[in-house]
């Protein structure tokens, strides 16, 4: 069973809809992430969930709204899709205030805006 | 946390001993080291850590200067399958944003047969 598994992997889309990326992961862990991953290959953290409470926000877009019903789920829902937002998302998953920080990746969403 | 500096790219050849370099120079005595690698079109992976000590695992060993200034993480037998991208990253032991990873370009590593 794959630990982080996140669907679909591959998305293409036109600019101005709505898509979401599905993540779930059945390691037991209470935080889960989002990551984006940009043409260039930086990586670079979007949102963190912990127990279904949001803990990090980094400054994304508010088109972009992480949705958690549980903890061993976390959606990634976006508005209004821009040229831009083409990237490669990864969900992630790790034990809360647990050093060392072990986050376990899922395999990626290839986001294609056209 | 503390900045980071590696190689951007190395070679090693297959079945031979793989030593990636990073430098922190400005690390403070709270904070590990970490490494993960990101194998092409797959998500990160975490490798090793390490905060003063030597460290081994089942797949590397993490080599950390007495004054903690640099560390080197070593492949024993590199395998085409560890051509990858690695990153080295330093975090606080105390950080209140877990999981908020900085990822550099890290080096890519490729394995030749």
């Amino acid at each position: 069973d794959t630990a982080v598994s996140q669907t679909p992997k591959y998305l293409v889309t036109q600019m101005g809809n709505d898509k979401s990326i599905k993540c779930e992961q059945n390691l037991g862990h209470d935080t889960m992430y989002w990551y984006k991953q940009d043409s260039k290959k930086f990586l670079k953290i979007m949102f963190s969930y912990n127990n279904k409470e949001l803990i990090i926000n980094e400054t994304v877009p508010n088109r972009f709204s992480p949705k958690s019903p549980d903890k061993a789920h976390l959606n990634l829902h976006i508005n209004s899709l821009e040229l831009g937002d083409s990237a490669v998302y990864f969900c992630a998953s790790s034990l809360r205030d647990r050093v060392p920080e072990k986050l376990f990746f899922g395999s990626g969403t290839q986001l294609s805006v056209l | 946390d503390a900045k980071t500096t590696q190689p951007p790219s190395m070679d090693c050849a297959e079945g031979r001993a793989a030593n990636l370099p990073c430098n922190h120079s400005t690390i403070s005595g709270n904070e590990y080291v970490y490494w993960y690698r990101q194998i092409h079109s797959q998500g990160p992976q975490y490798i090793i850590h390490g905060l003063k000590n030597n460290e081994t695992n089942e797949m590397a060993s993490l080599i950390i200067t007495e004054d903690r200034k640099s560390s080197t993480l070593i492949l024993p037998h590199a395998t085409l399958r560890d051509t990858a991208v690695y990153y080295c990253i330093v975090r606080s032991t105390g950080t209140s944003n877990t999981g908020k990873l900085i990822f550099g370009q890290g080096t890519t590593l490729q394995v030749k047969p």
